[in-house]
């Protein structure tokens, strides 16, 4: 089977740098993503990590480290519109189903 | 980027009728989609994938007779909730995928399906 853990909730202010983690333990692991899903939205990708090390994507940034089977995406400059909730997930290959994580929230105060 | 729609987005049933929920890829084919449920509050679980004139393949304890998958063309999956009931209430979301967007899935902006 498959499990993702990351925290279920963080809170930090406008400006700030949030670091959100995703470990995970998976039977084949060919790529880990995040997305970005507000209240009552759908899910929008916001990056992929197949190969280890970092991949930046203006204020956001994910990195992965296949041998700690571990990876984060960083939120840098926080904005109020960042309050949402991020989800990493992990496929098996191109195309392949995503499996995601029980998400975390994260609330950006003033 | 690609674009993925979903309809309708808000539909509300009476118990022990049947709903049909489309995913349409809007500026690509795609070869493969996805449908996914999700809880308020709670992560995205898979209930199915379905590749374009085959047969979907389904998640474990997802019923196969109860959530019809349907992917007749490459640019049209549908879901039909048979039989709903209050519980089947949810938000469903579809995704998409063609060997061009390489790594990443393109989803759907959801369909909220509430039985009464």
């Amino acid at each position: 089977g498959q499990s993702l853990e990351q925290p279920s909730e963080v809170t930090a202010v406008e400006g700030a740098i949030v670091q959100i983690n995703c470990t995970y333990q998976t039977s084949g692991f060919y790529g880990l993503s995040w997305y970005q899903q507000h209240d009552g939205g759908a899910p929008t990708f916001l990056s992929y990590n197949g190969l280890d090390g970092l991949e930046e994507t203006g204020r956001f940034s994910s990195f992965l480290s296949r041998s700690d089977s571990y990876g984060y995406l960083l939120l840098q400059e926080l904005q109020m519109k960042d309050s949402a909730s991020y989800f990493c997930a992990v496929s098996k290959a191109a195309g392949n189903k995503l499996t995601f994580g029980g998400g975390t929230r994260v609330l950006v105060k003033p | 980027g690609a674009v993925v729609s979903q309809h309708p987005s808000r539909v509300i049933c009476k118990s022990g009728t049947s709903v049909k929920i489309e995913c349409r890829s809007l500026d690509f084919q795609a070869t493969t989609m996805f449908w996914y449920r999700q809880f308020p509050k709670q992560s995205l679980m898979l209930m199915a994938t379905s590749n374009e004139g085959s047969k979907a393949t389904y998640e474990q304890g997802v019923e196969k007779d109860k959530f019809l998958i349907n992917h007749a063309s490459l640019t049209l999956s549908t879901l039909t909730v048979t039989s709903a009931h209050p519980e089947d209430s949810s938000f469903y979301i579809c995704s998409a995928w063609t060997p061009a967007s390489g790594n990443t899935i393109y989803f759907g902006e959801g369909s909220w399906l509430t039985v009464v």
